[in-house]
């Protein structure tokens, strides 16, 4: 069975722009959830879709949203980008919020 | 604001040594605990999903405990070997009404040494 995929892995941006990262979850799962981490912090929910509503959200401001499609890929959007949006970006799939996560390798976005 | 809370933050062993951290927790409207390992380079795997007040889960030489009624959960390697080195994370799934999200601690930093 193939794992979550996350597109692209690495990513270099300048303040003001915004960016589009996108996650392919395991086959079968419905649920997808987007993290960031940044040093020192641990994972930050962002937040949840499952079958393409958002389910859950965490306390980020609006300049960070996203969507689910019909066949469970997710994405997330950054717009108008700030210096302390440089994080890694996890997405993880599942059955739902109290299953196991399984996540993908994560995007690492940098805001020059 | 609900924390998470992870000890110690970082570990060093050497091979063969049996070791422990904690994860605290809310006691409060406790729903599912989960345990991550997240090795470097790698994507976080899990590890175990505890939900009952004492809950005991093993997977080979790692196994976890749970005490929901004061809000701790203990991680224990039993022989640490080099490659169980990694950063491992427990998350607390926090649920309101219909809206659940897990919680996340800073994670447990362990080097094993050979």
């Amino acid at each position: 069975k193939a794992g979550v995929t996350q597109t692209p892995r690495y990513l270099i941006k300048t303040r003001g722009q915004q960016v589009t990262l996108s996650c392919s979850p395991i086959s079968g799962h419905r649920s997808v959830s987007w993290y960031q981490q940044t040093p020192g912090q641990g994972l930050q929910f962002l937040f949840e879709y499952f079958s393409e509503t958002q389910r859950n959200k965490g306390n980020f401001p609006g300049r960070f949203s996203g969507r689910q499609f019909s066949n469970s890929r997710s994405e997330m959007n950054v717009s108008t980008l700030e210096l302390g949006d440089s994080a890694l970006y996890l997405c993880a799939s599942s059955f739902g919020s109290n299953y196991e996560q399984f996540f993908g390798p994560g995007t690492r976005l940098t805001v020059l | 604001i609900l924390n998470v809370e992870q000890s110690p933050q970082s570990l060093h062993v050497q091979e063969g040594d049996s070791t422990n951290f904690t994860c605290s927790f809310p006691s409060s409207n406790f729903y599912a605990l989960h345990w991550y390992r997240w090795e470097t380079a790698k994507s976080p795997e899990a590890l175990f999903v505890m939900t009952l007040n004492g809950d005991e889960k093993k997977k080979g030489r790692i196994s976890a405990t749970l005490n929901t009624k004061e809000g701790y959960s203990y991680l224990y390697i039993k022989g640490s070997q080099p490659e169980d080195s990694a950063t491992y994370l427990c998350a607390f799934l926090v649920v309101r009404g219909a809206t659940n999200k897990l919680i996340f601690g800073t994670g447990t930093l362990l080097a094993v040494q050979p």
